[in-house]
């Protein structure tokens, strides 16, 4: 069975300051690796997935992870964070065969202070 | 628009009853699933449904009940088995067995045990 390890359950950081999140899986099989975001009382909205191809990839608000099979880390870094950037992160795997139902980490509260 | 819909947003019920929280959907998904979120401990899969009138138990199915007997509905009910139902619920959609757009999720029931 796949598994997700988010190794923070929180992060403080201060606003402009660079932050990464920390997330590991366990797989036997080929995997698809997402990240959400999650605001208060709400529900998650994807912020970025790795499919294939470039282990690089990047979402439209500043936000980039990087898939290293090798160490099967999926780690979501940004260069500088904003205050709006607060919120918590669920890293997330689909396996490619049997069961096709995300498999969530634990979440990472990211608190950015001004 | 497309989406999820969730109801209703706070529910509270009393200990021995059944509530059903419920979940429709007008994106043309086939596949509905439904996630128990808790405190640290990110979200958990109770069942999920790939196509109508079939479904499947997730990781913690005991004390909750599914049907799916439309392909937008997808309501659970939490039986008087489920021992400590206060939680936060939530409903995700997807095209099944394409794992490009993730999830849609809707925006949750918050169900407490008074």
């Amino acid at each position: 069975a796949q598994s997700v390890t988010q190794l923070d359950s929180q992060v403080p950081v201060f606003e402009e300051a660079p932050v990464e999140l920390r997330c590991n899986y366990s797989s036997s099989v080929s995997v698809y690796l997402f990240w959400y975001v999650q605001y208060p009382n709400q529900g998650l909205q994807l912020l970025l997935k790795y499919l294939s191809g470039s282990t690089l990839v990047k979402s439209i608000n500043g936000f980039e992870a990087e898939f290293n099979k090798s160490q099967t880390s999926f780690h979501l870094r940004k260069p500088s964070v904003h205050i709006s950037d607060t919120a918590e992160y669920f890293c997330a795997v689909r396996l490619d065969t049997g069961r096709r139902a995300l498999t969530f980490g634990s979440g990472t509260r990211l608190q950015v202070q001004p | 628009d497309g989406g999820i819909t969730q109801s209703p947003k706070y529910l509270f019920r009393k200990e021995g009853q059944n509530v059903t929280l419920s979940c429709e959907q007008n994106l043309n998904h086939d596949a509905m699933y439904w996630y128990r979120q808790d405190p640290g401990q990110g979200l958990r899969l109770i069942y999920y449904s790939q196509i109508v009138n079939d479904f499947q138990k997730g990781d913690i199915a005991e004390g909750y009940s599914v049907s799916r007997e439309k392909k937008e509905s997808f309501p659970l009910t939490v039986t008087s088995a489920q021992k400590n139902p206060t939680a936060f619920y939530l409903c995700a959609s997807s095209p099944p067995f394409v794992p490009a757009n993730g999830y849609t999720f809707g925006s949750g029931t918050r169900l407490t045990v008074v």
